[in-house]
């Protein structure tokens, strides 16, 4: 999938701050953060609809989402915790048409 | 809350047997939308199905699936397995009401041998 695109594609991190970058130019106006951590489903994490954070799944404080305009996400990670390890995606979609979100390539986070 | 159950664990087949993968919801809505999803291996999830038509078959890249109201079902169905249909499929849930969050079930391997 190329029409999502997040950076950086791979991250190792001791006790860090990070920031993971993902950017759609589908139109579309949900953007998502997903968690999924090893031989687990998805997990939402935020989800933004026109700009405006909608859903605020259970999540550590240390992670901070920004969403600067409607075709750009952020995922601010503070302090790492090894729990943290997983692939982190983006995914986005046409909220009121029910469409199902499309899932960008990932951020594999891994924490030392 | 919401909650997808799949065929449990590794289903092995071997090429050219047809796939069935089960995918049972729970939900208090009435109009669920539903989904299945496929991920190969470090790959990001791709949608492959969705409905929410009640009884009415979908269909794409082989597969298909009929969202079953009265039994709560939505099983993934294939006549015959290709080698590189091996991946993970997830069934997915979402409730009606426009919360656009995906309940995810567990996952299901698929293994096509030759």
């Amino acid at each position: 999938n190329t029409k999502i695109t997040q950076s950086p594609r791979y991250l190792i991190l001791g006790r860090a701050n990070k920031s993971l970058e993902c950017e759609q130019h589908l139109g579309h106006n949900a953007m998502y953060w997903y968690k999924q951590s090893a031989e687990k489903p998805p997990e939402l994490m935020f989800l933004y609809n026109l700009k405006q954070l909608i859903r605020n799944e259970t999540v550590p404080s240390r992670f901070i989402p920004e969403c600067p305009d409607s075709s750009k996400l952020l995922l601010h990670i503070s302090a790492v915790d090894p729990e943290d390890s997983a692939v982190y995606f983006c995914a986005s979609s046409l909220r009121d048409n029910n469409q199902a979100p499309l899932f960008g390539e990932g951020t594999r986070l891994s924490v030392l | 809350g919401d909650s997808v159950t799949q065929t449990e664990g590794l289903v092995t087949l071997t090429e050219g047997l047809p796939v069935m993968l089960n995918c049972t919801y729970q939900t208090i809505y009435s109009n669920p939308f539903l989904f299945w999803y496929v991920q190969h291996l470090n790959e990001s999830p791709r949608l492959l199905l969705k409905s929410f038509t009640d009884n009415k078959r979908t269909e794409h890249q082989g597969f298909h699936a009929t969202l079953h109201k009265s039994s709560s079902s939505f099983h993934l169905q294939k006549s015959s397995a290709q080698l590189s249909d091996s991946a993970l499929y997830y069934c997915a849930l979402e409730a009606t009401g426009g919360n656009n969050k995906l309940t995810f079930g567990q996952g299901t391997v698929l293994s096509v041998i030759p």
